[in-house]
């Protein structure tokens, strides 16, 4: 059964810094494509991240490019997001998802976590 | 970047009705389209993918349709526990896109 949880969200102020991750289960972690997804309060969903299955490519929406960097860690299962330079309007559910299918970098979503919430102070 | 469209943002149907959301992609996305639904408070939850392919486990009540930048999604019979927003997704290509959603509420 799939798991996936991500952890790290909270309460940080203008300009800092947070490291999202999440842990999962179930499936062969080394062959699936990981995205990162982020919903603002009362709003609809926005992509934020993807990294292929190996690590060796990665992709970024333009509203945080230059400031979250996406990583994998295979041996621990984990996806991460780190955050710099946060803004009030990065404020959302950040949720992890994975491809659907393995070796895949556009095959559509599959599972996702129950997110984590960031919020940033002005 | 490619943008979607959703329509109509919310709409009120009864038990028993047909329902069909509609989504359009600002270029040709082949059948590179999803649907997901969420309840509130609650994850999202994959429903369709490949614009008609449902995922495991999920009622065949749902059914999806389209190709290129028209794309449907149908739930044949409207259940209490469909009320849910629904978005639709591109993922032909980078940056991925999401619908701006559709709340379906009961009558």
């Amino acid at each position: 059964q799939v798991q996936m949880v991500e952890s790290g969200g909270g309460v940080v102020q203008t300009g800092g810094s947070l490291r999202l991750a999440c842990t999962t289960s179930g499936f062969m972690f080394n062959t699936f494509g990981m995205h990162w997804v982020r919903q603002a309060p009362g709003k609809g969903l926005e992509w934020v991240a993807f990294i292929h299955f190996d690590g060796t490519k990665d992709y970024t929406a333009d509203s945080v490019k230059g400031r979250f960097t996406i990583s994998r860690d295979n041996s621990e299962n984990a996806v991460y997001l780190q955050m710099n330079n946060l803004r009030p309007e990065d404020t959302a559910l950040y949720y992890c998802a994975k491809e659907n299918w393995a070796f895949a970098n556009n095959g559509g979503f599959g599972s996702w976590g129950l997110g984590t919430l960031v919020t940033v102070s002005s | 970047d490619i943008q979607m469209t959703q329509s109509p943002s919310s709409l009120s149907a009864s038990v028993g009705d047909r329902v069909t959301i509609t989504c359009r992609a600002s270029q040709g996305i082949r059948n590179y389209l999803a649907w997901f639904q969420q309840k509130p408070g609650k994850a999202p939850k994959s429903l369709i993918y490949a614009a008609s392919s449902l995922q495991s486990g999920v009622p065949s009540k749902f059914s999806g349709s389209g190709y290129g930048t028209d794309f449907t999604l149908t739930i044949s019979s409207l259940q209490p526990e469909d009320s849910a927003t629904y978005y639709c997704q591109q993922y032909e290509s980078y940056p991925l896109s999401f619908g701006g959603g559709t709340k379906v509420e009961i009558k």
